[in-house]
């Protein structure tokens, strides 16, 4: 079965980096486009970016771009999300989860999600 | 501000039907497909509809989603206890080049 497992979140100084890993299990990783989600305490959804199968495609949130960085091993079956110059606004649990359409990025059919892991800005 | 505009919340008895609706524009719902969420609380959230009206198998066809113009809505019928939770649309904005959701809806089964 999917599995999505994120990892790499935790308490961090504004300013400073880290960065999210999400293991994939159970399907052809190198065919899906991925996803990262975040969700910040209390609030909706906001959706952070999107690389496609291939690499070849990133998208970006305007309030991300120029300090987060997604990126994907498909060898490996992981995706990353280097996360730089953290603000306190970026604290938020953050999702990994995989395109349901295949190499379509520009979809929000997101069939399965990691159960995310959190990260708190703050000195 | 959500560029998806939800109700906050929405609530009606066990057995009854709900509807909740997500606006946007032409650069988003009204030239990209629609999705919606569940989120129970404390989980990740579920996809219940993807392309405007279709169901991932396990979801029950007491959900259904249709979209009109730069308008969808997600009908719940049957209402239950288990189907408390938070529900969320997405879309892809062409003009933004970004996926954007609504800022959620807060249903209650009195």
């Amino acid at each position: 079965q999917v599995r999505l497992v994120e990892s790499g979140g935790g308490v961090v100084q504004p300013g400073r980096s880290l960065r999210l890993s999400c293991a994939a299990s159970g399907f052809t990783f190198s065919s899906y486009g991925m996803n990262w989600v975040r969700q910040a305490p209390g609030k909706g959804l906001e959706w952070v970016a999107v690389i496609s199968h291939d690499e070849n495609n990133r998208y970006y949130v305007d309030s991300v771009k120029g300090r987060f960085t997604i990126s994907r091993d498909n060898s490996n079956n992981t995706l990353y999300l280097q996360v730089n110059s953290l603000r306190a606004e970026d604290t938020a649990i953050y999702y990994c989860a995989k395109s349901g359409h295949g190499k379509k990025v520009t979809t929000t059919n997101f069939d399965y999600w990691g159960q995310g892991t959190l990260v708190t800005v703050s000195s | 501000q959500s560029v998806l505009t939800q109700p906050p919340s929405v609530s009606a008895a066990p057995g009854q039907n709900v509807t909740i609706s997500c606006s946007g524009s032409r650069s988003n719902i009204g030239n990209n497909y629609v999705s919606w969420y569940q989120q129970l609380p404390g989980t990740a959230p579920k996809l219940l509809i993807y392309d405007n009206n279709k169901r991932p198998s396990g979801i029950p066809d007491r959900f259904s989603g249709s979209k009109s113009g730069s308008s969808a809505t997600l009908d719940i019928t049957g209402l239950q206890t288990g189907d408390e939770a938070d529900y969320f649309c997405g879309t892809w904005d062409t003009s933004l080049s970004a996926v954007v959701f609504g800022g959620g809806t807060n249903l209650t089964v009195l």
